[in-house]
């Protein structure tokens, strides 16, 4: 099993382009978590899936990001218009329904930087 | 109020001594469930042990055991014979599932220097 794939590993942007960060989850895993880790706000949790409908969005700081996953094995969080503030480590993790305690696997990270 | 409180931002603890990271929680739940995560200078999330809030024994996982005090709300992780690898950032984090809900709330974070 490959595990959580996020692509790509480090993006460098300018402030106002866009910004697509992809995650593929593990296989049978019904649900997906986007998080965002900062030095001032830790890990916060942005949104999450199950079987690919949005559960919560409450956290997805407004409306410059969007997620989506348009099938169970693809996911896409996109920010547009990229602002410096945005730059941080975004982690993706997915999970299966009846696992009860190691059954969250994370991805490696995409670290964004808006300059 | 924080659902996951660790107050130590940082510790230090000799190579092959054991040392305790606290761990504080807050939640009106029933059922829940508690975490912890490593993550090392390279940047991924490890996961430790895990504790459910039924289960009546603390949760071992070779070194890692985790202290549940479930009056006290709090979750505490102890490693034993620390290593060198250890050194790391290491999360509590918290599940509440009595509507379901299934992310994970996470703490500021602890520290961690193994020093030889």
């Amino acid at each position: 099993d490959a595990g959580v794939i996020q692509s790509p590993r480090h993006e460098v942007t300018e402030m106002g382009q866009e910004v697509t960060l992809r995650c593929k989850p593990i296989s049978g895993h019904d649900y997906l978590f986007w998080y965002r880790q900062t030095m001032m706000r830790g890990l916060e949790l942005l949104i999450y899936f199950n079987n690919n409908v949005p559960i919560d969005d409450s956290g997805m700081p407004e409306d410059r990001f969007s997620a989506k996953m348009p099938n169970a094995s693809f996911s896409t969080l996109k920010i547009q218009p990229s602002e410096p503030r945005d730059s941080a480590v975004y982690f993706c993790a997915s999970s299966q329904t009846r696992t009860g305690g190691n059954g969250y696997t994370f991805g490696s990270g995409t670290r964004l930087t808006v300059v | 109020a924080q659902k996951i409180t660790q107050t130590q931002p940082g510790m230090f603890v000799q190579e092959k001594e054991a040392v305790t990271l606290d761990c504080t929680y807050d939640t009106s739940d029933q059922s829940y469930g508690l975490f912890w995560y490593k993550q090392p200078s390279s940047g991924e999330m490890i996961f430790l042990i895990y504790q459910g809030s039924y289960d009546e024994q603390n949760a071992t996982e070779g070194r890692y055991s985790l202290n549940f005090q479930k009056a006290r709300k709090s979750a505490n992780l102890v490693i034993s014979a620390s290593q060198l690898g250890d050194s790391a950032m290491y999360f509590c984090a918290m599940r509440e599932s009595d509507t379901g809900r299934r992310a994970l709330t996470f703490g500021s974070g602890t520290r961690l220097q193994v020093q030889p």
